[in-house]
């Protein structure tokens, strides 16, 4: 059983492109939550996703940032015109089902904004 | 919404020496994970450990729900236990999302 998936591991971007972070969750996992860790802290809460609906984005920054899962395929991180300070490590956890949150971490995607 | 704190910030010990690690939450949680993060910046699963006691080779957990704290006991360790303990804490009705502690660092030395 292939672990959460994601890709790409290291992205580039110049200030003001745009950045999509793709997550695969595990096999059977319906559960897709999205973290941030910004250089040097903790992980952060931004996104709680099941199929083809957000659940809870209570940490999502306001603008240029958005989240999808939809019916068929992986699930998206997309950051619009991105910024030095979005320089950031961007993990993605699943998990099985409503009776079960233990979550599971993908590799993370390494962001650097120059 | 839950805090999570994590003691120490910092640990240095030698090959082959014990320790433990602290998680308090600031309100009761029903989903708590420990993490390693190592010098890769690898998330490795340790427990799922919203309540009790559970081990796994040299390191074990335990949580006491009804006190919001939750331990990490770290045995005879080694070198490749380096880097980052991190414990997370949420609660069903919030849809399980985790609020991660600032992390213990741990270095082991030869």
């Amino acid at each position: 059983n292939a672990g959460v998936m994601q890709n790409p591991r290291h992205l580039v971007r110049r200030r003001g492109q745009e950045a999509r972070l793709r997550c695969s969750p595990m096999k059977g996992h319906s559960h897709v939550y999205w973290y941030r860790q910004l250089p040097e802290e903790g992980l952060k809460f931004m996104v709680y996703l099941q199929k083809e609906n957000i659940i809870d984005e209570s940490g999502m920054p306001k603008e240029r940032f958005s989240a999808e899962f939809p019916k068929e395929g992986p699930s998206i991180l997309r950051i619009q015109q991105v910024v030095r300070g979005d320089s950031a490590a961007y993990f993605c956890a699943s998990s099985p089902s409503d009776f079960s949150y233990e979550q599971y971490f993908g590799p993370g995607t390494r962001l650097t904004v120059t | 919404g839950i805090q999570v704190e994590q003691s120490p910030p910092d640990l240095i010990l030698q090959e082959g020496a014990n320790s433990t690690l602290r998680c308090n939450f600031s309100d009761s949680v029903n989903n708590l994970q420990w993490f390693h993060q190592n010098p890769w910046g690898q998330l490795i699963n340790l427990f799922y450990i919203p309540s009790g006691t559970k081990q796994n080779g040299r390191l074990s957990a335990t949580t006491v729900a009804t006190e919001r704290y939750s331990l990490l006991y770290i045995s005879s360790s080694q070198t490749t236990d380096s880097g980052v303990y991190f414990c997370g804490g949420g609660s069903y009705n919030q849809g399980g999302k985790l609020i991660f502690g600032q992390g213990t660092e741990l270095s082991v030395k030869p």
